[in-house]
């Protein structure tokens, strides 16, 4: 069973500070997928990073995947009130197949204060 | 958002009530699937489909079964609800791309069950 760590669990900043999110994992994905979700709505998709070693930017957030593909990291910027919400990290099996599932991490709540 | 619809959006039942949710995709997926949320635990996966009439279960399927008669709707049903299942429901869709392949959320449906 593939289980992904997600931490911290819970994460209350003030406007304008810098905050990493970390997923780990000892298992290998294909990829891995960032989404956020904010209250009484479904997890929107971020990001997906394939290769080992990988950034992406989008905007204020940067996203990396390990070089050995078992964690990622989401970095966000000077934070903002909008960046309030749920984010949850998720991997994709190394297998494809007709038993594609993902594997997602517990979620890190994020709220930012102004 | 990948064209995904869920009903109802809320409901409210009593326990040993049947219960019928719905997933409606307009864009033709091959995949789809259904999770639930609860704080403490993420998202867990409860049954998924590959195709019209190939479903199999994930980590959470007892008291749970689905069905998907034709490719745009994957429907779960709770037999006997209990409190236990009182929950946020998602469906999800799975898309392929060149590279890798992304799951995209509905809009959830809460049902309590007292």
């Amino acid at each position: 069973t593939q289980l992904l760590e997600q931490s911290p669990q819970f994460l209350s900043i003030q406007e304008g500070e810098n905050l990493t999110v970390y997923c780990n994992s000892s298992s290998v994905f294909s990829s891995l997928q960032w989404y956020r979700q904010e209250p009484g709505e479904g997890p929107v998709l971020l990001v997906t990073v394939v290769t080992g070693g990988e950034v992406k930017k989008l905007k204020r957030l940067t996203f990396q995947f390990g070089d050995a593909r078992k964690d990622s990291s989401l970095h966000i910027t000077a934070a903002q009130p909008g960046d309030t919400g749920l984010y949850l990290c998720a991997g994709a099996p190394n297998s494809g197949g007709s038993n594609y599932k993902l594997t997602f991490g517990k979620g890190t709540l994020l709220t930012v204060n102004p | 958002d990948a064209g995904i619809t869920q009903s109802p959006r809320h409901k409210v039942t009593e326990t040993g009530t049947p219960v019928t949710l719905r997933c409606h995709q307009t864009e033709n997926h091959r995949y789809m699937y259904w999770y639930r949320q609860d704080p403490g635990h993420g998202l867990r996966l409860i049954h998924y489909s590959y195709g019209v009439k190939d479903t199999d279960k994930g980590e959470v399927s007892d008291g749970y079964s689905v069905s998907r008669s034709k490719t745009e709707d994957f429907l779960l049903t709770l037999e006997s609800a209990t409190s236990s299942q009182t929950s946020v429901y998602f469906c999800a869709i799975k898309t392929q791309g060149a590279i890798t392949d992304t799951q995209y959320f509905g809009p959830g449906t809460r049902l309590t069950v007292l």
